[in-house]
Formats: structure tokens, sequence, C-alpha cells
């Protein structure tokens, strides 16, 4: 069975760095892209990246591009989603989630990860 | 790359047919088939309801149906029931493996 678990909740000060993971398993973890969606408080889904582990090939909305870094290690089937300095926009659920059976549709989603940033 | 148009919200009675629709440009809906639906209950995890814009993934029920027509794309709920109340998105390939999703719909059971 495939199983995307996402690192516990955070809560973080402005202009502090974070990496935030999602841990797979059940599936071949470098033939599948990952991504990472973020829903701001009250707000909907917004796509920020994806990276295919096999060749860490990674694709990034033009409006995150530089703002956060996606990566991933193949040795522990684990995809990452980083900032080098959280602002208080930071602050949201962020999800990871393949594509496994549905072509380019996210299928398999992580349980979640809340960043809350706050002074 | 905007957020593809969804109308904020929709509202049905028990039994009736819904339709949302979500409007984007010929940069991804209009060029591509690769459209998803997802439906999202207050505190859970999106779900999968749609893919390539009418195809069901294993174990949801057909009385959610995707189509497309040119940079509009559509989900119709029929037999609308109580535990359909939830926010809806699309979301469309763009191009260079990148993808956009809607604003959201909030649908509303009266």
């Amino acid at each position: 069975e495939v199983h995307l678990v996402q690192s516990g909740a955070e809560v973080k000060k402005p202009g502090e760095s974070l990496k935030i993971s999602c841990k797979t398993s059940g599936y071949i973890f470098t033939t599948y892209w990952i991504g990472w969606v973020r829903q701001m408080p009250g707000k909907g889904l917004e796509w920020m990246g994806n990276i295919y582990p096999g060749d860490s090939d990674t694709r990034y909305s033009p409006s995150l591009q530089g703002q956060v870094t996606i990566s991933a290690d193949t040795s522990t089937n684990t995809a990452y989603l980083q900032w080098s300095s959280l602002g208080a926009s930071d602050s949201a659920m962020y999800y990871c989630a393949i594509q496994l059976r549905t072509g380019d549709a996210f299928d398999i989603w992580g349980q979640g990860t809340k960043v809350t940033v706050s002074s | 790359q905007s957020a593809l148009t969804q109308p904020a919200s929709v509202s049905g009675s028990p039994g009736q047919s819904i339709t949302i629709s979500c409007t984007g440009t010929s940069s991804d809906v209009g060029t591509y088939n690769l459209i998803s639906w997802y439906q999202q209950h207050p505190g859970e995890v999106p779900k999968l309801l749609i893919y390539e814009a009418s195809k069901w993934p294993s174990g949801v029920s057909n009385r959610f149906s995707g189509s497309k027509s040119g940079n509009t794309a559509s989900l119709t709920i029929s037999g609308l029931q109580a535990e359909d109340e939830a926010d809806y998105y699309c979301c469309s390939y763009a191009g260079r493996s990148t993808f956009v999703f809607g604003a959201g719909t909030k649908v509303t059971v009266l």
C-alpha cells in the first residue's frame, strides 16, 4: 500500500529556515513525480512545484520560484520542501502528493504539515 | 500562470444536479485534457474525484462526472447528497510539468 507521511507541525519565527519532509513507501520512488501544494488559512489549493526523484528534475510555480526549494533523497524515499528565510505569509498547510495511477492527477496525498510563522 | 476561474459558491437541494465550471486559457485547459477535480471537506486532505477531464479513479462515485469544452472544464454532481457539501477544486496541466489549480468552489446542500 502506498503511503505519504509528512513531518509534524512547525512553529517558526520570521527569518528562520525550515525543511519539511514527505516520506513515501509502497511504490518505486524514483519513477513518479511528487508535488507540493500549499493551502493558506481559509484559502484554496495552490500548486507549488514538482520533483522527479529519478533525475531530480524540479519545476516550480512561477509565483514561488526562488522562494522555496524542493528536493528528494532517493536513499530514504523522502521529498523535502524548504525555506531559507520564512515570512508570515508562509503560514499555511502544506501537502505533498503523487501522481501514481491517474496520469497527471494527484491521487495519493500526505496528511499535510501545518507551518505557522509568527514573531 | 493565473489561477483557474471557478464560481465562489454553488448550491442545490438534495437530489438535484449541480455543475461547477473551471475556466482557464489556451495555455492550460484549452490545450490539455489533463484536468482533475478534487473534493475537500473542512479539515481534511483533498480527494481526487476526476482525472483526465472525465475519468474516475477507483472507488469514486459516478455521481461525479467531468467534461471539457474549449477553455472550460466542468464538474457535475448528480443526485446531490448532504455529504457532497465541501470545497471543490479543478486543476489543469499547464505544460512543462507545471500545474495550476482553480480558486475553489464551495458547494452548499440546501
